[in-house]
């Protein structure tokens, strides 16, 4: 079974364009985030969320926007899309937010922008 | 501010050879140091994590690490490699985040081949 999925694992649009991510946990996990990693590696983080709250906001564009409909789910809905929008997203859970506990990864996302 | 360091882009070992994959920190107190795996086209996977206690960790695949609070050093060794063991390894440490929790600050990565 698969701990931590992502839909869809490619995703090639235009700029300008709105698209939504998906990521689903069946680890009983209260803490989820969503990472970016770009075309160098570089891994960052962007947003997490503690039964479905808002506890991490790094400083992404407005135009991301996370939304935890329950502690299991954790979409990611980006608006206007624009070249360096393109990574790949990383979705991940862990037990509790403090970090004692490793984080459980998905497969990823690759979105490419055109 | 914290961070992790991992001054090799890339490792190239014999397998069957020891492996060593560097990484230095800076924090401010105690640190959280992870270390975690990305094989070509997955997500991360957890490997080894030092907290407290012992300085040498041992870990997933037969990796350890060994804390060194002088040098500031989480180096990540295997006695002897495998082909397999060839991926792109992250170094992290736990820092403080202004949202008011805890995040992840990552290394830039190292990449691991191991030749046959």
């Amino acid at each position: 079974d698969t701990a931590v999925s992502q839909t869809p694992k490619y995703l090639v649009t235009q700029m300008g364009n709105d698209k939504s991510i998906k990521c689903e946990q069946n680890l009983g996990h209260d803490t989820m985030y969503w990472y970016k990693q770009d075309s160098k590696k570089f891994l960052k983080i962007m947003f997490s969320y503690n039964n479905k709250e808002l506890i991490i906001n790094e400083t992404v564009p407005n135009r991301f926007s996370p939304k935890s409909p329950d502690k299991a789910h954790l979409n990611l809905h980006i608006n206007s899309l624009e070249l360096g929008d393109s990574a790949v997203y990383f979705c991940a859970s862990s037990q509790a937010p403090g970090l004692e506990n490793e984080q459980f990864f998905g497969p990823g996302t690759r979105l490419t922008v055109l | 501010a914290q961070s992790v360091a991992q001054p090799e882009d890339q490792v190239n070992v014999a397998e069957g050879n020891p492996l060593t994959v560097k990484c230095t920190y800076s924090v401010s107190g105690n640190p959280y140091l992870f270390w975690y795996v990305q094989y070509p086209n997955r997500g991360l996977q957890f490997l080894l994590k030092y907290i407290t206690g012992d300085n040498l960790v041992k870990g997933s695949y037969g990796f350890e690490a060994e804390f060194n609070k002088s040098q500031t050093s989480f180096h990540l060794k295997k006695p002897s490699a495998l082909v397999s063991d060839s991926a792109l390894y992250f170094c992290a440490v736990r820092q403080w985040s202004t949202s008011g929790t805890y995040k992840y600050i990552f290394g830039t990565g190292t990449r691991l081949k191991v030749l046959a």
